[in-house]
């Protein structure tokens, strides 16, 4: 079945960098897109970043614009989110996630998330 | 980018009750709406996608309607289970922006 299994997250200082995987596992990971959800604490689900089946487009929230950078390595069958110039607002469970095939196209499968804390 | 506003931000409800969340997008999405159940320290789950379509394993006590703008996700016999955060999400565009979330408390 379906897993994806996320890694790398921490305690960064504000404007410190952090490099979140997540490894995939249980289906054919180069023909589904792939995102990034955050959830920041008492707060909702928040869509960070989506990365087409072969990387060739990227979406980022306003939020994260500029500062995180999206990517995947089929080879490896691993998604990665690149944090740079994190702020205290930052600070989340990050967890990656993939589309549905054609016929649901929403995001179905989730990993646990990783915890990032972005604190001085 | 596309506004999801849902409501209410948290309902109070017990077993067996029947219970609606409402979602409205700020510009047409057609039906590339889709309801997740979130519970604390979880991975959250997809329960509807396309706006009524009920995924895979989903008890069908929880059912999806509505297109354009205007969306409702329906729980009838509420469970113990149940009691979890609630989000929609549109997927019309490749910006995946969710709602607020609805916290269903007993």
């Amino acid at each position: 079945q379906v897993q994806l299994v996320e890694s790398g997250g921490g305690v960064v200082q504000p404007g410190g960098s952090l490099r979140l995987s997540c490894a995939a596992s249980g289906f054919i990971f180069s023909v589904f897109g792939m995102h990034w959800v955050r959830q920041c604490p008492a707060k909702g689900l928040e869509w960070v970043a989506f990365i087409r089946y072969d990387g060739t487009n990227k979406y980022y929230a306003d939020s994260v614009q500029g500062r995180f950078i999206i990517s995947r390595d089929n080879t490896r069958n691993t998604l990665y989110l690149q944090l740079n110039n994190l702020r205290l607002d930052d600070t989340a469970v990050y967890y990656c996630a993939k589309e549905g095939p054609a016929s649901v196209r929403a995001t179905q499968d989730w990993g646990q998330g990783t915890l990032v804390t972005v604190s001085s | 980018d596309i506004q999801m506003t849902q409501s209410p931000s948290t309902l109070s409800a017990s077993v067996g009750d029947r219970v609606t969340i409402t979602c409205r997008a700020s510009q047409t999405i057609s039906s590339w709406l889709a309801w997740y159940q979130h519970k604390p320290g979880k991975a959250p789950k997809l329960l509807i996608y396309k706006a009524s379509t009920l995924e895979s394993g989903v008890p069908s006590r929880f059912s999806g309607s509505g297109s354009g703008t205007q969306f409702t996700l329906t729980i009838s016999g509420l469970q113990p289970d149940d009691f979890a955060t609630y989000y929609c999400q549109q997927y019309e565009s490749y910006f995946h922006s969710f709602g607020q979330g609805t916290k269903l408390e007993i």
